[in-house]
């Protein structure tokens, strides 16, 4: 069965400080992707990244970077210099091939608060 | 705009009550997707469709229902089964029905219902 771990349940910050977001994953495919999906307080979900398993490199995005890392099973996000429009609950998810439906898996969500 | 459009953004429910969420998408996506959102529980699968006339359960599907005449429209009924339904509800689609994963999930806007 497959698993996303967002230990962090709530961040804050003050703006301009980096912050990274942790997810964690299981499974025992080895083909899958990883998403990041972004939730403002206005509740609509907004694709962030997607990564898949074959490909560790990292990617940035302006502000934003990710860090996949298979060893650990580890794709973490942080945000560079954050800004209060940042402020927004992040989630992890997790895509498995086999089984066919296009389900995705999510962690918990992480709370991120930027305070001026 | 091409979206997906879930309606109404808040809904009540008396107890005994069925209600039923509405979501509509114009992207041509054969895959569409019902969440439920509990604070602190991320996304949960309610029922998905990879296409007209076909659906499956997800992980809590106890006390919901759904249908897909159309390929634009996937409504979710709340029954009155449901001894719990007072959550955020969120209608996703995807572009194909055994997508290889890289193409991401799109989100509604999200229904928030309460009971009276």
């Amino acid at each position: 069965a497959q698993k996303v771990t967002q230990a962090q349940t709530e961040i804050s910050v003050v703006e301009k400080e980096d912050v990274t977001l942790d997810c964690v994953y299981e499974t025992r495919d080895t083909t899958y992707y990883l998403f990041w999906y972004k939730q403002p307080p206005s509740g609509e979900l907004v694709f962030l990244i997607r990564r898949n398993s074959f490909d560790e490199q990292n990617e940035i995005s302006g502000r934003y970077s990710w860090n996949f890392q298979k060893s650990t099973s580890s794709f973490n996000f942080t945000i560079t210099a954050s800004q209060v429009v940042d402020s927004a609950v992040y989630f992890c998810a997790l895509y498995i091939l086999t089984g066919g439906g296009n389900k995705l898996t999510f962690g918990t969500g992480t709370q991120l608060k930027v305070e001026l | 705009d091409g979206g997906i459009t879930q309606s109404p953004k808040y809904l009540f429910r008396k107890e005994g009550q069925n209600v039923t969420l509405s979501c509509e998408q114009n992207l041509n996506h054969d895959a569409m997707y019902w969440y439920r959102q509990d604070p602190g529980q991320g996304l949960r699968l309610i029922y998905y469709s990879q296409i007209v006339n076909d659906f499956q359960k997800g992980d809590i599907a106890e006390g919901y229902s759904v249908s897909r005449e159309k390929k634009e429209s996937f409504p979710l009924t709340v029954t009155s089964a449901q001894k719990n339904p007072t959550a955020f509800y969120l209608c996703a689609s995807s572009p194909t029905r055994t997508g290889l994963g890289n193409q991401p999930q799109h989100f509604g806007d999200g229904t928030r219902l309460s009971i009276l």
